[in-house]
């Protein structure tokens, strides 16, 4: 079946623009989660989406951060106001439930270059 | 702050050679622990989760053992190949919460 897919593949972008990110997870995962690695760093999390629970925000790094879902499909991660930290590559997975010892299906990642 | 060590940074080895590497975790609030493989320009891919002490997995020439008491994970790989070159993750789950990485251990294999 088709696993998670993310779009742009690769944005650039001028410092103060906005940027949006789409995920679409695997069809019947409750879960989905947004990550990003920032060069030289490891995969930071940023925000988790359970079903129809309240998403936990607590990784987003600032109030220009924002994602929402539509029910158990897409989800989007908008930044508005780039800047050069916010360079990196984003990472969105998915699972069947949320539950700590579930596999995380991921994407292939949106690659975001603020100039 | 959950903080999740790798080492080394990167490795590189000759086709052939058995290889490993470390994951160091926090040892209280454990749930489990998850390694990923992460080749260049794909998604990271799930190799083994990870729950109780003392679990080993293995999946081909690769395997995994745990340690929650004393809070560390090795991941081996016997006979590297060219294609086993990626980056390697390991990721701590408290069962709260989404996973927290380790920066990772890059392995290069020369063929």
């Amino acid at each position: 079946g088709a696993g998670v897919s993310q779009s742009p593949s690769n944005k650039v972008t001028e410092k103060g623009k906005d940027v949006e990110l789409r995920c679409d997870p695997i069809s019947g995962h409750t879960a989905l989660y947004w990550y990003r690695q920032r060069l030289g760093q490891g995969l930071e999390f940023l925000i988790y989406f359970q079903g129809n629970s309240a998403p936990d925000k607590s990784g987003l790094p600032s109030d220009r951060f924002s994602a929402e879902r539509t029910g158990e499909s897409v989800s989007t991660l908008t930044i508005q106001r780039t800047q050069q930290e916010d360079s990196a590559v984003y990472l969105c997975a998915s699972s069947r439930q949320g539950g700590g010892g579930e596999t995380q299906y991921f994407g292939p990642g949106t690659r975001l270059l603020v100039l | 702050i959950l903080n999740v060590e790798q080492s080394p940074q990167s490795l590189h080895v000759q086709e052939g050679d058995s290889t490993n590497f470390t994951c160091s975790f926090p040892s209280s609030n454990f749930y489990a622990l998850h390694w990923y493989r992460w080749e260049t320009a794909k998604s990271p891919e799930a190799l083994f989760v990870m729950t109780l002490n003392g679990d080993e997995k293995k999946k081909g020439r690769i395997s995994a053992t745990l340690n929650t008491k004393e809070g560390y994970s090795y991941l081996y790989i016997k006979g590297s190949q060219p294609e086993d070159s990626a980056t390697y993750l390991c990721a701590f789950h408290t069962g709260r919460r989404a996973l927290t990485f380790g920066s990772g251990t890059r392995l290069q294999v020369q063929p």
